[in-house]
């Protein structure tokens, strides 16, 4: 079966730690993205990858970092500069690049829990 | 830049009544248009989408929803709810970018 895996399903932080949520993807899609979920926000994109060993900034990034070495995966690390980490972290792909390809459908994973104790 | 607002916080509704949640959007360019549903603890997962083509868009699970540029709404519509609808809906517009709304929560009652 084709589609994208995250892991873990729930993760427990103490605070001042770094954490990394693992996203996979097996659909041989382009792009990738990482949102972040708050209670009443909607999604709120925090980076996102186009292209292998390239990535950008989305509108919540600070004290997040990713990594994009291989097309199937993209690491998120949660670091201890993130202030209020406490969320529901999603994974997504799309088959095109950001922009231009609009139409695009995203694919999401089942989501992290990130908690900090 | 674009923007979109999912008008209803909440909606609830009796099992086998109309369901509408509403959507506007603002777009400088002629932008796509989605609808997705979350149910807990899960990811998203695409019920329609719009992209230029017919106006009325159908979905699965009995969803569609109608594109009117001259409201510039994006209204999801299901003539009879049904349990398993009960989940979160997000509308979401895409041009360059990719915005979410707030996000619906249907609730579905017996």
């Amino acid at each position: 079966d084709g589609g994208i895996t995250q892991s873990p399903k729930y993760l427990f932080r103490k605070e001042g730690q770094n954490v990394t949520l693992s996203c996979e993807q097996n659909l041989n899609h382009d792009a990738m993205y990482w949102y972040r979920q708050d209670p009443g926000q909607g999604l709120r994109l925090i980076y996102y990858s186009q292209i292998v060993n390239d990535f950008q900034k989305g509108d919540i990034a600070e004290g997040y970092s990713v990594s994009r070495e291989k097309k199937e995966s993209f690491p998120l690390t949660v670091t201890s500069a993130q202030k209020n980490p406490t969320a529901f972290y999603l994974c997504a792909s799309t088959m095109g690049r950001q922009g231009g390809l609009s139409t695009d459908t995203q694919y999401f994973g089942p989501g992290t829990r990130l908690t900090v104790l | 830049a674009q923007s979109v607002t999912q008008l209803d916080s909440h909606v609830s509704v009796s099992e086998g009544t109309p369901v509408l949640l509403r959507c506007n959007y603002s777009s400088s360019y002629s932008p796509s248009l989605f609808w997705y549903v979350q149910h807990p603890n899960k990811g998203l997962q695409l019920l329609l989408k719009y992209t230029s083509a017919a106006t009325l868009v159908k979905g699965i699970n009995g969803f569609e929803a109608e594109f009117k540029k001259s409201e510039t709404s994006f209204h999801l519509t299901k003539p009879s709810a049904h349990m398993s609808d009960a989940a979160e809906y997000f509308c979401v517009v895409s041009d360059n970018d990719m915005r979410f709304g707030a996000g619906t929560r249907l609730t579905v009652k017996p």
